[in-house]
């Protein structure tokens, strides 16, 4: 069974940092794509990023770029979301997902809140 | 970036009602389409893909249609789970974009 757990979130002030995880179990983790989405209070989901089975490209949603970096560890089943330069705007639940080419988001975590706040 | 429009935001309906709820993209995305299902405090769940493929394990009374910027999806007869937001998603290009989500609530 494919589970996709993340952790980190919690209270940031704004301009602080955070680093996101998510821990992969059930599949072969480094044959897949993997992204992280967002919902933010009272909206919708968001795209946030995603990055290549060997980590070699990855993408950003614009308002994320420069601020957010997606990373992996493929010898450890996980995927990282470091956050930096945080707004109030970027309060959300978080979500880890797994990619399939044909598919799109086949699986997805249960989420991680991140509140940015004074 | 590849907008959705996804409408309507919210519809009332009773179960056993047909439901429809419409995608356009401001471009081709040919059929890289996928529709989702959002329950409050759960995670989305992947209902159809490619524009009119179902997802293992989802009910039959869920389709896709459509192609090149219009997409539909159809409950056939809306059943008490059902009632969620659904969202439609792009995967034409690098950056993915939802559509902002239609919320399904009970008449």
């Amino acid at each position: 069974e494919v589970q996709l757990v993340e952790s980190g979130g919690g209270l940031v002030q704004p301009g602080g940092s955070l680093t996101l995880s998510c821990a992969a179990s059930g599949f072969a983790f480094s044959s897949y794509l993997m992204s992280w989405v967002r919902q933010t209070p009272g909206k919708g989901l968001e795209w946030v990023a995603n990055i290549k089975p060997d980590g070699s490209e990855k993408y950003e949603e614009d308002s994320v770029k420069g601020r957010f970096t997606i990373s992996r560890d493929n010898t450890q089943n996980s995927l990282f979301l470091h956050m930096s330069s945080l707004r109030a705007e970027d309060t959300a639940v978080y979500y880890c997902a797994r990619e399939d080419y044909m598919s799109g988001l086949d699986n997805w975590g249960q989420g991680t809140l991140v509140t940015v706040s004074s | 970036d590849i907008q959705m429009t996804q409408s309507p935001s919210a519809l009332s309906a009773s179960v056993g009602d047909r439901v429809t709820i419409t995608c356009r993209a401001s471009q081709n995305i040919n059929n890289w389409l996928a529709w989702y299902q959002h329950k409050p405090g759960k995670a989305p769940k992947l209902l159809i893909y490619k524009a009119s493929n179902l997802e293992r394990g989802v009910p039959s009374r869920f389709s896709g249609s459509g192609s090149g910027t219009e997409f539909t999806l159809t409950i056939s007869s809306l059943q008490p789970d059902d009632f969620a937001t659904y969202y439609c998603q792009q995967y034409n290009s690098h950056s993915w974009t939802f559509g902002q989500g239609t919320k399904v609530e009970i008449q």
